[in-house]
């Protein structure tokens, strides 16, 4: 079965500095992969994804992921962070073939300070 | 453009009560689903369907009951609350075909049960 590790509860980070948020996940079959972030009291919203392709994901809101198939990692990374990034971001995975169902990592809480 | 709607947004129980927590899209979604997030644990999956009719369990199905009677609306129910109920719940659904993997949210329910 697949599963998904954020290593990282909380992440602190002055504004305007680098960020990456970690992923790492396990599974003997093909994979997607994906980045949700959740402001504070709403609900989760797709930020960027990897189906196939092109190993390096540019999501929303100059975030961008890459995938590392012989690390099994899907770190996601932002060159200047702002205040309104501060949230909580979500890893998750879902086989390729023959699920619906997606397997979240339990969340890094990005705090953006000024 | 709604999209996902849940209903109620807040609700407190004394234990041993029952309630339903409804969830409605407009997207035509074939799947639905039903999670709770608890500090640390992320997003666990109590119950899922995959069409108008069907229902199955999830990673944490017990004490709670789920119906899709309409493909638009899938019904979530405690029947006899109990403190270990109190969370954040979400609903979300995903549509058939090369979207299905991706999950489109509620902004949730915060549930207290004393």
């Amino acid at each position: 079965a697949q599963s998904v590790t954020q290593l990282d509860s909380q992440v602190p980070v002055f504004e305007e500095a680098p960020v990456e948020l970690r992923c790492n996940y396990s599974s003997s079959v093909s994979v997607y992969l994906f980045w949700y972030v959740q402001y504070p009291n709403q609900g989760l919203q797709l930020l960027l994804k990897y189906l196939s392709g092109s190993t390096l994901v540019k999501g929303i809101n100059g975030f961008e992921a890459e995938f590392n198939k012989s690390q099994t990692s899907f770190h996601l990374r932002k060159p200047s962070v702002h205040i309104s990034d501060t949230a909580e971001y979500f890893c998750a995975v879902s086989l390729a073939s023959g699920t619906y169902k997606d397997i979240f990592g339990t969340g890094t809480r990005l705090k953006v300070l000024a | 453009n709604a999209g996902v709607t849940q209903t109620p947004k807040f609700r407190v129980l004394k234990t041993g009560q029952s309630m339903t927590l409804l969830c409605a899209q407009d997207m035509n979604h074939e799947y639905m689903y039903w999670y709770r997030q608890d500090p640390g644990m992320g997003l666990r999956l109590i119950h899922y369907s995959v069409g108008e009719g069907t229902t199955a369990k999830g990673e944490v199905p017990d004490g709670y009951n789920v119906s899709r009677l309409k493909k638009q609306n899938f019904l979530l129910g405690l029947e006899s609350a109990a403190p270990s109920q109190t969370s954040v719940y979400f609903c979300a659904s995903s549509p058939v075909g090369m979207g299905k993997n991706i999950q489109y949210f509620g902004a949730g329910t915060r549930l207290s049960v004393l």
